[in-house]
């Protein structure tokens, strides 16, 4: 069956450090990759996705993410985060255009 | 443009009560999705509309839920008689029919429900 893992449940960085997190999914096929972001009181914001082509994807408020088939993860990075960004982020995976399997979310703290 | 809108934002009742939650999808998107975060735990697929049909109901957790497209705009998820384990932000969203386009899908701010 496909899951997708998001291992790390809380984050905590400071202000201006930079910022990595982690997902994986399982599943033999490429699959159409994406993360969203929720910000307290928010709805699921699209932050970035990947379909094909270049593994390396820019999302919007200086996100970006990288594909890797052989480590089958997309892992979220952003260089340095700002107090703004905290909120709770999930990975999303579809094969179709139907159904999407979600990680169960990484909240991230940012210190001051 | 306006994005996908959900009504109401929270509900608090009982058990043993209905409830009928409501998603507006972005104008033109035929493709129609309910999800629902239980917990704290994953957001699960529930269902798929392709504008008034059901594509994919194979998440809908029993026959307690039911949920209609009439005129394959707006949409509504109705819990009959709702359950203590039916509490948690019910997602909707909406994407385009037709290439890569279809792929993405756009989500709502969520209906939040406390069953008591």
């Amino acid at each position: 069956a496909q899951s997708v893992t998001q291992p790390d449940i809380h984050i905590t960085v400071s202000e201006g450090a930079s910022l990595e997190l982690r997902c994986n999914y399982s599943y033999g096929a490429t699959p159409y990759l994406f993360w969203y972001v929720q910000s307290p009181g928010q709805g699921l914001q699209l932050l970035l996705k990947y379909f094909s082509g270049d593994t390396l994807v820019q999302g919007i408020k200086g996100f970006e993410a990288e594909f890797k088939r052989s480590q089958s993860s997309f892992n979220l990075r952003k260089p340095s985060v700002h107090w703004s960004d905290a909120a709770e982020y999930f990975c999303a995976v579809g094969y179709n255009f139907n159904k999407f399997y979600f990680g169960s979310g990484t909240k991230l703290n940012v210190k001051p | 443009e306006a994005g996908v809108t959900q009504f109401p934002s929270h509900s608090v009742i009982e058990k043993g009560q209905t409830v009928t939650l409501r998603c507006d999808p972005i104008s033109g998107h035929d493709n129609l999705y309910w999800y629902r975060r239980v917990m704290g735990k994953e957001i699960k697929f529930l269902l798929h509309f392709v504008k008034e049909s059901k594509q994919d109901e194979s998440g809908m957790p029993n026959n307690r839920f039911l949920a209609e497209r009439t005129g394959g705009t707006y949409s509504t998820l109705k819990v009959q008689p709702a359950e203590l384990e039916d509490s948690g932000v019910y997602f909707c969203a909406s994407s385009q029919v037709g290439g890569l386009a279809v792929k993405t899908q756009y989500f709502g701010p969520g209906t939040r429900l406390l069953v008591l």
